[in-house]
């Protein structure tokens, strides 16, 4: 079947504005991850679901970020309150598993850029 | 916490010559271990993994890697270098400790080939 989905790809948001990121995972994954990639770094854990439940959010970096995947399926991602240090791209993965030998299936990630 | 060190944010190899793109790693833990590429506006895909077992591994593309507990790495080879190799490598370790199989992520390595 299809990938993993993000929308938008691009987002430009202004100083204080709230944005909200959407990531359709594999029909099916138990696992959904978020993760933030700054530029020339590599992707850095923000939070994860298995099914409904937020099982891990240790790596959000403020109160600002807030994620939620209601029906275990599409989730989403909101930033309240934008800062530039938010500029980066914001990858989704899922996994049909829970544990660290599955692999991720990684969406094409949505660049968020705030002016 | 776990930590993944790519050496050569940028390798340079003409075509037809060996690939090597290095990656160490730290873990207290037995790892997961994944090798992923990223070509331009497309997600991260596998091109493989260790998880138990033989230590060598192939994957797509005609890459492999070893696993070598004693040096804690896991390098990513391919004898000799397509064109359509060019792409970013990232390197990235999860384990067996249950809590969700987070990733950790190296910095990634941008691969030329030179014709």
């Amino acid at each position: 079947g299809a990938g993993v989905s993000q929308s938008p790809r691009y987002k430009v948001a202004k100083r204080g504005q709230d944005v909200a990121l959407r990531c359709d995972p594999i029909s099916g994954h138990v696992s959904l991850f978020w993760y933030q990639q700054a530029l020339g770094q590599g992707p850095e854990f923000l939070t994860y679901f298995q099914n409904e439940a937020q099982l891990d959010k240790s790596g959000l970096p403020s109160d600002r970020f807030f994620a939620e995947r209601p029906e275990g399926s599409v989730s989403t991602l909101k930033i309240q309150r934008t800062q530039q240090e938010d500029s980066a791209v914001y990858l989704c993965a899922s996994s049909q598993g829970t544990s660290g030998t599955h692999e991720q299936y990684f969406g094409p990630g949505t660049r968020l850029t705030v002016t | 916490a776990q930590s993944v060190t790519q050496l050569g944010s940028h390798v340079s190899v003409s075509e037809g010559a060996l690939v090597l793109l290095r990656c160490n790693y730290s873990s207290s833990v037995p790892p997961y271990l994944f090798w992923y590429v990223q070509y331009p506006n497309q997600g991260l895909q596998l091109l493989l993994k260790y998880t138990t077992g033989a230590t060598l591994v192939k994957g797509i593309n005609g890459f492999e890697a070893e696993f070598k507990k004693s040096e804690t790495s896991f390098h990513l080879t391919k004898p000799s270098a397509h064109m359509s190799d060019a792409a970013e490598y990232v390197c990235a370790v999860s384990d067996s400790r249950g809590r969700g199989n987070q990733f950790y992520f190296g910095t990634g390595t941008s691969l030329t080939v030179i014709p």
